[in-house]
C-alpha cells in the first residue's frame, strides 16, 4: 500500500462546480498535512496547510478525518484558473523533516 | 524575496557528461531536498539534508551525489549523466518544526541525449 494515496483523476467539471478530492495515508503517527497546487511543469505550491478541526481559505476547504486516516480538499466554485494538480502532502511518522508527496489529482475546469 | 533558487533552469548534456545543479535558500531553513519529477509522475526523493552537515537517501539516489555546503546551499551532482536521468529536478527547502511545509524552487529541466 502507498504511503499516501489519491485518484488520479482527471476530475472534468463545469465553471461554478464544487469539487472535492480526498487523500488516504497508512501512518497513523503522521501530524501534519498539506495540499499543494502543481501547474504543468512548475514547482508545486503550498495552497494550504490542513488542521485537525479544518480550515477555510476562501473557495477552499480543508478538512483531516484522523480515525479513517483520510484528509480532504473541497473546491466551491470552479474557477478556470483552478485547472491543476492537487498534490496531498503528509509527514512521514513522526519525522518533522519529511514529507510524503502523493501522486496528486488532476482537475480540469471547463468553460 | 528569492526563496529557493535553482542553477541553472535548463540544461542539456551528453551521456557521460557530468554536471552539478545548484540549489540556494534564503529562508534560512534547517533542511533542503532533491527531488526529480519524469513526465506524468509524482515527485520522487533523491536526497535530502535534514540539517547541516547531513545528508541522507531518498527513494531514488542511484547516480546522484549531494553536498550541504553550508546551511544556505544544496547542491546535486550527476557524475556520469545517463538518459534515464533525464527529468526535471525540484530543489525544496524547510523549517525544523514538525507543522511546517516545503518550499520549492522553479526547478532545474535537465536533457540527456
Amino acid at each position: 500500500r502507498k504511503e499516501v494515496e489519491q485518484d488520479p483523476g482527471p476530475f472534468n467539471v463545469p465553471e461554478g462546480a464544487t469539487v472535492a478530492f480526498n487523500c488516504t495515508y497508512s501512518n497513523s503517527a503522521s501530524q501534519s498535512f498539506f495540499w499543494y497546487r502543481q501547474d504543468c511543469r512548475k514547482e508545486p505550491k503550498l495552497l494550504m496547510s490542513v488542521y485537525s478541526s479544518g480550515n477555510e481559505d476562501g473557495r477552499f476547504t480543508a478538512q483531516l478525518n484522523r480515525a479513517s486516516q483520510y484528509i480532504s480538499l473541497l473546491i466551491r466554485d470552479s474557477k478556470l484558473s483552478d485547472s491543476a494538480t492537487y498534490l496531498c502532502v503528509v509527514n512521514e511518522g513522526d519525522s518533522s523533516y519529511k514529507l510524503i508527496f502523493g501522486s496528486g489529482t488532476r482537475l480540469l475546469v471547463r468553460p | 524575496n528569492a526563496g529557493v533558487t535553482q542553477t541553472p533552469k535548463f540544461q542539456v548534456l551528453k551521456t557521460g557528461q557530468s554536471m552539478t545543479l545548484q540549489c540556494a535558500q534564503d529562508m534560512n531553513h534547517n533542511s533542503m531536498y532533491w527531488y526529480r519529477q519524469d513526465p506524468g509522475m509524482g515527485l520522487r526523493l533523491i536526497y535530502y539534508s535534514a540539517s547541516e552537515g547531513t545528508t541522507d537517501k531518498g527513494e531514488v539516489p542511484n547516480g546522484y551525489n549531494v553536498s550541504r555546503l553550508n546551511k544556505r546551499e544544496f547542491s546535486l551532482r550527476l557524475e556520469s549523466a545517463a538518459p534515464s536521468q533525464t527529468s526535471v529536478y525540484f530543489c525544496a527547502s524547510k523549517e525544523g518544526q514538525v507543522n511546517q511545509p516545503q518550499h520549492f524552487g522553479d526547478g532545474t529541466r535537465l536533457s540527456i541525449l
